[in-house]
């Protein structure tokens, strides 16, 4: 079964607006990381955030982490045309090393 | 720096035959592995590889073989080619098994005639 699943799976903004994407698993992990998919392309790792931690920023990416719930949440801010794209979460557990699992994603599009 | 390639790109097989998708990468990551996905999914785990000569199986190993002789090649072998095999073929290396995030390769679409 599928450790991280995102939510929602479609999500269509106006270029400015801010974008959130949801990622729920169900055991404990030492961490989550969050990747980009353009059409037809590999996975481009964007962030990764520890269980320890509780918020991360790279640019105009925002990731937070809830272990007591079990998610996590990707906020892209000011979106563009450009981050048109899928987004997928994946969970890692050191004690399952080498067996990441991949959410279904969430598509993103963000209109001109 | 080239990171990780997959060849080839694109593939069309019969039925029963067999192929090697290649990936090679040149970050020297210990860690490798293949991925394949469907249309409108996730990624979903077929092998992968903590080092030279390790190799161990993951969600849906059945048809695929894989070997790792050197740190660089990390070679996937489809034994004998079904329809359900149609898919998006990723390879990914990693420090750290994948605790420090993948790089991917860009890909090898397959078509299972």
């Amino acid at each position: 079964s599928q450790q991280g699943e995102e939510d929602p799976q479609a999500l269509s903004i106006q270029e400015g607006e801010n974008a959130t994407m949801n990622c729920s698993y169900k055991t404990s992990i030492n961490n989550l990381q969050w990747y980009r998919q353009n059409s037809g392309r590999g996975l481009v790792h964007l962030i990764l955030i520890r269980s320890n931690e509780r918020e991360k920023h790279s640019g105009r990416l925002r990731v937070t982490l809830d272990t007591s719930k079990k998610s996590s949440s990707l906020l892209i801010t000011a979106s563009r045309a450009a981050d048109t794209a899928s987004y997928f979460c994946a969970t890692f557990v050191f004690t399952n090393a080498g067996k990441s699992t991949f959410g279904d994603g969430t598509t993103l599009t963000v209109k001109p | 720096n080239a990171g990780v390639t997959q060849t080839p790109k694109f593939q069309v097989l019969k039925t029963g035959q067999s192929m090697t998708l290649q990936c090679a990468q040149d970050m020297n990551h210990e860690y490798m592995s293949w991925y394949r996905q469907d249309p409108g999914m996730g990624l979903r785990l077929i092998h992968y590889s903590v080092g030279a000569g390790i190799t161990d199986q993951g969600e849906v190993p059945n048809g695929y073989n894989v070997s790792r002789s050197t740190t660089e090649d990390f070679p996937l072998r489809l034994l004998s080619a079904a329809p359900s095999q149609t898919s998006v073929y990723f390879c990914a290396s990693s420090y750290l098994t994948g605790g420090g995030g993948y790089t991917f390769g860009s890909g090898t679409r397959l078509t299972v005639v």
